[in-house]
């Protein structure tokens, strides 16, 4: 079957300070992957998706960027974090329509 | 007008009743359309997918796609506390990608 991870579950970073979260996938090959961000009482919004390695599609333009250096892999990365850029991220896969997340990191920018 | 647009609620249902969520989307051409469920500080739950108009039932749930109404629904049927959540409405578009509305935060009254 098929397992989705993210870590760290929950992290505390200062404002203008650099973000890597990491997402893998199990049980599966050439997923599509999928990260979202959900802030606080809000809807799920779409950052990247991604078909393949190497292959990233941006959403929505800001200091976040993405990256698939393996087939089971997907990072999130900044250079400098904002305040606004505090909430919940997931990670999702997919082989057809259904997606599925993973448990999410939660992010808090003071 | 949003993609995909649900009551943001509260809805408050007694224990043992059945409980209806809603949904309305903008894209005629949208062939897939899903139920999650996100309990508070989690990830979101795949619990219904449906691709085509009528009823589909599994277990208490049971998912309503009227396309020619662009409306999808949800009823939980002899609700429980447990199914106390945010239920997520989402419509892909596009290759892959899902389009989730803002969610209805569901109260099971004992």
């Amino acid at each position: 079957s098929q397992t989705i991870h993210q870590w760290p579950a929950t992290l505390v970073q200062p404002v203008g300070s650099p973000l890597s979260l990491e997402c893998t996938v199990e049980g599966t090959s050439n997923p599509n992957l999928y990260w979202y961000r959900q802030a606080a009482g809000r809807g799920l919004q779409l950052l990247f998706y991604s078909v393949g390695i190497g292959q990233i599609s941006s959403e929505v333009p800001q200091n976040l960027s993405a990256s698939r250096p393996q087939d089971r892999q997907f990072i999130l990365s900044s250079k400098k974090l904002l305040l606004s850029d505090s909430g919940f991220y997931l990670c999702a896969w997919s082989g057809g329509p259904k997606q599925f997340f993973g448990p999410g990191t939660r992010l808090t920018v003071l | 007008q949003k993609e995909v647009e649900q009551n943001s609620g509260p809805l408050s249902v007694p224990e043992g009743a059945i409980a209806s969520l809603n949904c309305t989307y903008s894209d005629r051409v949208s062939q897939s359309f899903f139920w999650y469920r996100q309990y508070s500080g989690k990830s979101p739950e795949l619990i219904m997918s449906i691709y085509s108009n009528g009823d589909k039932e599994d277990g208490r749930f049971t998912a309503q796609l009227n396309k020619a109404s662009q409306y999808v629904s949800l009823l939980i049927r002899d609700s429980q506390p447990s199914d106390s959540a945010t239920y997520l409405c989402a419509v892909i578009q596009g290759a892959q990608k899902l389009v989730f509305g803002q969610g209805t935060r569901l109260t099971i009254n004992p």
